[in-house]
């Protein structure tokens, strides 16, 4: 088992590009979701999904778009980069069951940097 | 206010020291309280995952909650070397995955 999956690793972007981050689970887990972490914040959710076909939005998802298509895959586009997405972002999963999730299992996390 | 408050440190202890890691929260709904453990450069995982009130003991780990005082805390005995990470509490009234509010996290750096 990879367990969670993240690529890049590390990215630099300008103001106004776009790029996907790319997350990749195989736990055959329903729940996948898309954090960023700052420093002094926390972790905070931008999207989340409790199916494939099924995504929601989290406490900052302005920026970001997400779709899952199949269970194992949850990519997280960024539109237009601005500097306040710099941030790492980690990508999670865990089961489910009756819609309650369990442990979450975290991705290593892609270091974006905006300039 | 934040939600949920945790002193950033970084905290520094000698090797054997027993770690008082702390959490205080706001919302009185909250019901399961978690602590991840992140090394430098990785993702959390988790350690420890309680409902409620009361204590929970895993080897040289102790998760305590005080719902009442709105507090919880993470005791590490006999601290090693490689207990030196950032500590980060979370905490969900449902158990819902999109439900959990995390903490900010506390650095700890264990000196041999």
């Amino acid at each position: 088992n990879a367990g969670v999956t993240q690529t890049p690793k590390f990215q630099v972007l300008k103001t106004g590009q776009s790029m996907t981050l790319q997350c990749a689970q195989d736990m055959n887990h329903e729940y996948m979701s898309w954090y960023r972490q700052d420093p002094g914040m926390g972790l905070r959710l931008i999207h989340y999904s409790v199916g494939a076909g099924i995504t929601d939005q989290g406490e900052v998802p302005n920026g970001y778009n997400v779709s899952r298509s199949t269970t194992e895959d949850f990519p997280l586009r960024l539109l237009s980069a601005a500097p306040s997405q710099t941030s790492v972002y980690f990508c999670a999963s865990s089961y489910t069951t009756g819609g309650a999730s369990y442990e979450q299992y975290f991705g290593p996390g892609t270091r974006l940097t905006v300039t | 206010q934040k939600e949920v408050e945790q002193d950033p440190g970084p905290l520094s202890v000698p090797e054997g020291a027993i770690v008082s890691l702390n959490c205080t929260y706001s919302n009185s709904a909250f019901q399961y309280f978690m602590w991840y453990r992140q090394y430098s450069r990785k993702g959390p995982e988790l350690l420890m995952y309680t409902y409620s009130s009361g204590n929970k003991e895993d080897g040289r780990f102790t998760a305590q909650v005080d719902k009442s005082s709105k507090y919880i805390s993470l005791f590490i005995r006999d601290s090693q070397p490689s207990d030196s990470a950032t500590y980060l509490c979370a905490m969900s009234p449902d158990n819902y995955g999109q439900n959990f509010v995390f903490g900010p996290g506390t650095r700890l750096s264990v000196l041999p």
